[in-house]
């Protein structure tokens, strides 16, 4: 079973504009990870952010969580074309780490 | 510092054929993962290990997958007999251990299995 669910499923921009994607869970969760992956690739973990914050950053990545409305957002600032990759949400509840669907980038030049 | 080595990178094969993937872990990781990622889809995990034991398991098909982790570190992941709907990338991942809290998985280049 899949808890995250990433929106949108796809986005497209120009570069050096922000994009903005976002995921949804169903139950608490100790801690929300995001990973890249680029095509023919294996996953590459971004950021995480615990349960009890609700803004991290890293870089050009802002990662946001409010575990009341059981969501996050992560945010990538002036894109690049080496951003164009797939970004999945992962949740961890303490027994396993769950994926989400992912969202496909894909930055314009 | 080494990362999460697969083999092999691509596997064709026909329905009903046997299949293995091997995954060396990151040096001192304790905890291995098997994750299956169909065309457009998120990771689905497959089987957790935790050293040499088997965390969790309840989504691995067990009546034709098995999977085994040896003196705790390498790890081999079967299937057999192969079906269609088997045609994946299989990820291996690896962390620390996951008596820790805050865990990040370090990912393979996985294996792109297409069963014909």
């Amino acid at each position: 079973s899949q808890q995250g669910e990433e929106d949108p499923q796809a986005l497209s921009i120009q570069e050096g504009e922000n994009a903005t994607m976002n995921c949804s869970y169903k139950t608490s969760i100790n801690n929300l990870q995001w990973y890249r992956q680029n095509s023919g690739r294996g996953l590459v973990h971004l950021i995480l952010i615990r349960s009890n914050e609700r803004e991290k950053h890293s870089g050009r990545l802002r990662v946001t969580l409010d575990t009341s409305k059981k969501s996050s957002s992560l945010l990538i600032t002036a894109s690049r074309a080496a951003d164009t990759a797939s970004y999945f949400c992962a949740t961890d509840a303490g027994d396993k780490i769950i994926f989400g669907k992912g969202t496909r980038l894909h930055i314009l030049p | 510092e080494a990362g999460v080595a697969q083999s092999p990178r691509y596997k064709i094969i026909e329905k009903r054929q046997s299949v293995a993937f091997w995954c060396n872990p990151i040096s001192g990781h304790a905890t291995l993962y098997w994750y299956q990622q169909i065309l457009g889809q998120g990771p689905k995990l497959l089987i957790q290990f935790q050293n040499n034991g088997v965390v969790d398991d309840s989504q691995l098909p067990k009546d034709r997958f098995s999977a085994e982790r040896l003196k705790g570190v390498d790890s081999t992941l079967k299937i057999q007999p192969a079906k269609l709907e088997d045609s994946a990338v299989y990820l291996c991942a690896s962390s620390l251990g996951r008596r820790r809290t805050n865990e990040k998985l370090f990912f393979g280049s996985g294996t792109q299995l297409s069963v014909l």
